[in-house]
């Protein structure tokens, strides 16, 4: 099983800054990598995949780069509504799919 | 617009079975999609339990496999999820969802379901 590792845990910013979120993965994923929003009590929102790729109607602030087993989720410029938990999904090994542990972005 | 609904009982008592249903809406159950559950138990992360197509073929998560039925009905455009010999570790929130090849695209809202006696 692919695991991936999101770090750090937790991210305290305040709005306007910029977050870095990272995703490893144990072995490469290629760019078979996507990127969640969270809010509580909410399902998910997929945000990237295919590593790079906004999904429909998610601003600009945020982008996705990387391949093989490396990957970051940046959002320039930290909106109120940004404040949640992101996840790392993967789908290399297909059929396989697996989620990474979180990262949680809070107000500093 | 697509749209996934979950429905089932929200309690099940332990080594019992959790069924659940998924309404979908907006889009064909026989599009070229594949219709998954995923679960979250209170307070920590994703998992993926598995997925069907229209053409009845599975695929499930290895730590769930030996408990896990995922059906689906197309006259009613809506897929199924069976959990069997249930504990406490299977309490969770259920999510059905639309499958990419890669990714998942459209969420339900979610269903608490609780192992208790």
């Amino acid at each position: 099983e692919i695991v991936l590792t999101q770090s750090p845990a937790t991210l305290s910013l305040s709005p306007g800054e910029r977050a870095t979120l990272s995703c490893r993965a144990s072995q490469s994923v290629s760019t078979y990598l996507a990127w969640y929003q969270q809010k509580p009590g909410r399902a998910p929102r997929l945000l990237i995949y295919d590593a790079s790729n906004r999904a429909t109607g998610i601003p600009a602030r945020f982008s996705g780069r990387g391949s093989g087993t490396d990957f970051t989720l940046t959002i320039s410029s930290l909106e109120p509504e940004d404040f949640a938990v992101y996840y790392c999904q993967q789908r290399s090994n297909w059929p396989e799919l697996t989620f990474g542990g979180g990262t949680k972005v809070e107000i500093k | 617009q697509v749209q996934l609904q979950e429905s089932g009982p929200g309690l099940v008592k332990p080594s019992g079975t959790l069924s659940l249903t998924c309404a979908v809406s907006g889009d064909s159950i026989s599009s070229s999609n594949w219709w998954n559950w995923v679960r979250q138990p209170p307070g920590k992360g994703l998992e993926w339990i598995g997925e069907i197509y229209h053409s009845g073929s599975t695929n499930y998560n290895p730590s769930l496999k030996s408990r896990v039925t995922i059906s689906v009905d197309k006259s009613k455009n809506q897929f199924s999820l069976k959990l069997s010999s249930v504990t406490a570790a299977d309490t969770a929130v259920y999510y059905c969802a639309r499958g990419r090849n890669y990714d998942i695209d459209y969420w339900g809202q979610g269903t608490l379901v609780t192992v208790s006696s």
